[in-house]
């Protein structure tokens, strides 16, 4: 089955230490995106790429970048993990284009900061 | 206030019966209203999508969308235990990728 399948499933990390979350689609889809989801919280969208055109929310913070070095794959890199940012991060693809496509969502990766 | 309003719940309810979720918002430029479906520690699942205002049903699921009243519902007839989930509603104006906004989630507890 076509799919967004993102690993490592749950990631450790310390406080400060550089980790990078890694997503995979079958799907072939134009879009991929990044959202942060704290608990009871809604998803938060980090930023997206449209193919290879890199889209930064305005509030996203510095501390995290992106990289799409294929249609097929894309990593969140989290340069200086907080306390704050433990969360699961999901990863999402969709067609794009002039009509609307909605998101599939992979399974997350949720994130711990010690 | 947030662009998009949703009772974050919980709700319970017995099995077997209708359950009426809802969602409230502010931008009329929006579009496009999904209603997705989060197990715990799993990724949301899309359930319905619609575009512009109407209704649309899919199975035990019926969507509605009223762009006048920029008020959105997802109905669940005939509810089961595997129901129980968190539902987010879910919405865009489209330009160019589809930017979701998201609401806050609802907590449905399906009692057997």
């Amino acid at each position: 089955d076509a799919m967004v399948i993102q690993n490592p499933r749950y990631q450790v990390t310390q406080f400060g230490k550089p980790v990078t979350l890694s997503c995979s689609q079958t799907l072939n889809h134009n879009v991929m995106y990044w959202y942060q989801q704290k608990s009871s919280q809604a998803p938060k969208l980090l930023f997206h790429y449209y193919d290879k055109d890199f889209n930064n929310e305005a509030d996203t913070p510095d501390n995290f970048q992106s990289r799409r070095p294929n249609t097929s794959f894309c990593f969140l890199d989290i340069r200086s993990p907080g306390l704050g940012d433990a969360a699961m991060y999901l990863c999402a693809t969709s067609r794009g284009g002039g009509r609307g496509s909605p998101l599939h969502f992979g399974n997350g990766t949720r994130l711990t900061v010690t | 206030q947030k662009e998009v309003e949703q009772d974050p719940g919980p709700l319970s309810v017995p099995e077997g019966a209708i359950v009426s979720l809802n969602c409230t918002y502010s931008n009329s430029a929006f579009q496009y209203f999904m209603w997705y479906r989060q197990y715990s520690r799993k990724g949301p699942e899309l359930l319905m999508y619609t575009y512009s205002s109407g209704n649309k049903e899919d199975g035990r699921f019926t969507a509605q969308v009223d762009k006048s009243s920029k008020y959105i519902s997802l109905f669940i007839r005939d509810s089961q235990p595997s129901d129980s989930a968190t539902y987010l509603c879910a919405m865009s104006d489209l330009q160019g990728a589809q930017k979701l906004v998201f609401g806050q989630g609802t907590r449905l507890t399906i009692n057997p």
